[in-house]
């Protein structure tokens, strides 16, 4: 069965640094996100990606961070300078018309 | 996008008994998702009810919607201490995003 998947599975990074999370969709979706969920609080949308752009994104979703789906198949989110509270499980999802498909996450430990 | 609250917040049973969880919205919906999370794992799609639909089934899982009452319930039969997880309710489709409740914790006691 297709799935979502993602690496790392946990990155550890210093205050300041750039991250790059990584994703491969299931490949017959047109429709892409990032979501992320900070220890012990709810799931929260990040960003969603439609026909190479960025169709809808939240407050959350500042200019530290960036989308990307470089080369047909993996898509991408950049965090260009890392802060404590970016420390969180980062999950892509993507979709047909109807189900989101999540993928396993990401650990982002920013010390 | 349109927001789902789980209740109750945690549920801990016997293995072999049933577990129910219920779900309240908002608004009108298109659909709603019934999602699964192990600890510190990612996010299991489990079922998916559209708001033309009253009952679904899926092995273990019952899903009912109720739409008069914007509710939905999710009950998981036989429980085994695999089902041990939290689970989230989550309305609207794609290319919507989805927005989460805080989850039901449940644990299941072998």
């Amino acid at each position: 069965e297709p799935e979502v998947t993602q690496t790392p599975s946990h990155q550890v990074t210093q205050m300041g640094q750039e991250v790059i999370l990584r994703c491969v969709p299931i490949s017959n979706h047109l429709y892409f996100y990032w979501y992320r969920q900070i220890l012990g609080q709810k799931v929260e949308f990040l960003v969603s990606f439609y026909n190479n752009e960025i169709s809808e994104k939240s407050e959350i979703f500042d200019d530290q961070f960036s989308v990307e789906r470089p080369d047909g198949s993996n898509f991408t989110l950049k965090i260009r300078s890392t802060k404590l509270e970016d420390s969180a499980m980062y999950f892509c999802a993507s979709s047909g018309p109807y189900e989101q498909y999540f993928g396993p996450g990401t650990r982002l430990t920013v010390t | 996008s349109q927001q789902g609250e789980e209740d109750p917040q945690a549920l801990s049973i016997q293995e072999g008994e049933n577990a129910t969880m219920n779900c309240s919205y908002k608004t009108s919906i298109n659909n709603l998702q019934w999602y699964r999370q192990n600890s510190g794992r990612g996010l299991v799609h489990l079922i998916l009810i559209r708001s033309n639909e009253r009952e679904k089934h899926s092995g273990r899982l019952r899903v009912t919607l109720d739409t008069s009452k914007k509710s939905s319930s999710l009950l998981i039969t036989a429980s085994r201490a695999a089902d041990t997880a939290s689970y989230f309710c989550a309305t609207d489709e794609a290319p919507t995003p989805l927005v989460f409740g805080k989850g039901t914790r449940l644990s299941v006691i072998a």
